[in-house]
This record gives structure tokens, C-alpha cells and sequence, in this order.
């Protein structure tokens, strides 16, 4: 089944810098990749998405790229800001069945003002 | 996006009993739902594939005759912890979508068996 792998665990920067985490999965009919976002004690919210068409999706200060050959996505959020500070995870809906997602590990944020 | 709503947000309940969690969705309708399983600081492990009219779908190491679950309409999937056990404690969350791809998730039910 799918596997899918994130990098790194946690990640503290300064407000205002940048922000990426990375996701690797390992099966490669994997066709729909989400990042969810966790706040402490609330349920994860959708945040972005990308299909396996397209390369590239950008929403304000959050991207999402996507590399098929190598098998890896990665979110990027510029200009962050304290607000940004949750636990994102990444997701790939894998070819086994309707809808089912494999998460990855989750990546804890902190942005320090 | 999509409602999912769950009830109750937070359970606490004795050794031996069991607790039924449900799972609606509010503005579209979900022949599948999704349950998930979350220990602090970690991962959605996901428990089973709820399926509408039909059995569900449990992975691997999930117990079955543990976490019963039901899917009897196109709104609501119930999750019934039976015979809880400490062990059991855990923030469980149900997941559905209006469409092929994106999913929506409900605000979870943390369970503490004492």
C-alpha cells in the first residue's frame, strides 16, 4: 500500500521567512496530494491540494509543488506569520479505493514574532 | 467547503462500557465516511472505511467486533467503542467528502476511559 514519508518533524522560523516541508510517497499510481492543517485540539482543515496533472498550485502565501518522477511534494509558505504556528500534514490518495488518504507524519510549525 | 459534523466532542466514561460517536454530513451526501484514530503528537491512522448499506472496510490490525460501525443512511456513520478500555483513550475523528477527492473533517471526539 501507499507510504508516505515528511520531513522534517518540526520547524521554528522567524516571522516573515519561509516555510517548507517535504512529503514522499511510494506508490506511484497516486493520482490526488492534500496538506491538511492542525491547530491543538481542532480538527485538521484542508489548506491546498494538487492532482497529479499539474506541477504547481499556488493560494496567496501557501504552494504546494508536485514531482512525479521523483515522487515528492512539498508545501511552501512565505511570509509567515504566528498564526501560520499548527502541525501540517501531507496526504496522497493512494490506488486502493474511494477517497482513501495515507498522512504522513505531520511537521509541528512554529513562527516566532 | 463541506460540513462534518461530530458528536460528542469529549467522552469520559468507565472501564468495560461502551461509547457511540456519530459522524454526519450536514450539506452533502457521503455514501463513504472515514474513521480515524490520533494519539497525542502523532499521525491520522486511519481504523476503517465506513461504506453506506454495506459492511466496512477495516485495516489492518483493527479490531473489528471492537470498533463497530455503522453506516445506515447517506448522512450519518456511527463509531461504538465497546467494552472501552484505557487502552482506548484516544481523539477519534471521522472524515467525508462531497466528491471523489477532497475530504472534509469532523471536530473529533476525545475519548478518556477510566
Amino acid at each position: 500500500g501507499e507510504n508516505v514519508e515528511q520531513h522534517p518533524s518540526t520547524l521554528s522560523v522567524q516571522e516573515g521567512d519561509s516555510a517548507v516541508i517535504k512529503c514522499t510517497y511510494s506508490d506511484s499510481a497516486s493520482n490526488y496530494f492534500p496538506w491538511y492543517k492542525q491547530e491543538l485540539g481542532k480538527r485538521p482543515q484542508l489548506i491546498i491540494d494538487i492532482r497529479s496533472n499539474v506541477g504547481e498550485k499556488k493560494d496567496q502565501r501557501i504552494a504546494v509543488t508536485l514531482n512525479k518522477t521523483a515522487k515528492h511534494f512539498s508545501l511552501h509558505i512565505t511570509e509567515t506569520q504566528p498564526e501560520d504556528s499548527a502541525v501540517y500534514f501531507c496526504a496522497a490518495r493512494g490506488n486502493t479505493g474511494f477517497q482513501k488518504l495515507v498522512f504522513g507524519t505531520g511537521t509541528r510549525l512554529l513562527v516566532s514574532p | 467547503g463541506a460540513v462534518v459534523s461530530q458528536h460528542p466532542s469529549r467522552v469520559i466514561c468507565k472501564s468495560g462500557t461502551s461509547v457511540k460517536i456519530e459522524c454526519r454530513s450536514l450539506d452533502f451526501q457521503a455514501t463513504t465516511m472515514f474513521w480515524y484514530r490520533q494519539f497525542p503528537k502523532q499521525s491520522l491512522m486511519l481504523m476503517a472505511t465506513s461504506n453506506e448499506g454495506s459492511k466496512a472496510t477495516y485495516e489492518q490490525g483493527v479490531e473489528k467486533d471492537k470498533f463497530l460501525i455503522n453506516h445506515a443512511s447517506l448522512t450519518l456513520s456511527t463509531l461504538t467503542v465497546t467494552s472501552a478500555h484505557p487502552e482506548d483513550s484516544s481523539f477519534y475523528i471521522c472524515s467525508a467528502g462531497p466528491e471523489d477527492t477532497k475530504l472534509f473533517f469532523g471536530s473529533g471526539t476525545q475519548l478518556s476511559v477510566l
